[in-house]
């Protein structure tokens, strides 16, 4: 069955702090992992990872992919409030012509002034 | 704005009723996925329709049904509702490469 674990669940970091954020799948047909905030609604979306080792990075927030070990990481340095949300991460693979997206539960991140 | 349009943005209703969620996905896109978050949750991931057939099923309780429409437009209906099945209701849609996702219905059942 594809999975897709989250950790840690919740994290509580004062501003400035730097926090990592972990996802790690076991998928079939894996395509690319992407990586999501969610704040008050709709999840939006940060990242998309396809190949080991390369670094997205975008302002304070970065992300990487090991698919050998099979997981990600994102990381968001000198941490400010507004990014307090749930990050999600998501694997998307390839079901019969199609593509399929499996969430993690998310990790909450709360950034304390 | 993500382009996908989901409608009502709230919904209040008693158990034992049967509502529709209705979903536009962004222009172009074949691929429709429903989602459900209760509070605190991740995002449970409950069907996925493309160009109008389903593909995908996963936590979807037999109450709950969708379809998808020859205008891409999908719809999620839900019957015989309990308190349990009160939460966000996400529709995201995709072609090729990330999906967008809508603003979700909160759904309150009472």
């Amino acid at each position: 069955e594809d999975k897709v674990v989250q950790s840690p669940l919740s994290l509580v970091v004062h501003e400035g702090d730097t926090v990592t954020l972990n996802c790690s799948y076991e998928v079939t047909n894996f395509r690319s992992l992407l990586w999501y905030k969610q704040e008050k609604k709709a999840p939006t979306f940060l990242f998309m990872l396809t190949s080991s080792g390369i670094e997205k990075k975008s302002g304070r927030l970065s992300s990487i992919l090991d698919k050998k070990e099979l997981f990600s990481i994102l990381n968001i340095t000198a941490t400010q409030t507004g990014d307090s949300a749930i990050y999600l991460c998501a694997v998307e693979a390839s079901d019969s012509g199609t593509y399929k997206y499996i969430f993690g539960t998310g990790t909450r991140l709360k950034v304390l002034a | 704005d993500s382009g996908v349009t989901q409608t009502p943005k709230h919904l209040i209703t008693a158990t034992g009723q049967r509502v529709t969620l209705r979903c536009s996905p962004r222009s172009g896109d074949l691929s429709v996925y429903w989602y459900q978050q209760s509070l605190d949750q991740g995002l449970q991931f409950l069907i996925q329709y493309y160009n109008g057939e389903e593909r995908a099923k996963g936590n979807i309780l037999e109450r709950f049904s969708a379809q998808q429409f020859p205008d891409l437009h999908s719809e999620l209906n839900l019957s015989s509702l309990e308190l349990g099945d009160s939460a966000l209701y996400f529709c995201a849609s995709s072609g090729r490469g990330e999906a967008f996702f809508g603003q979700g219905t909160r759904l309150t059942v009472v």
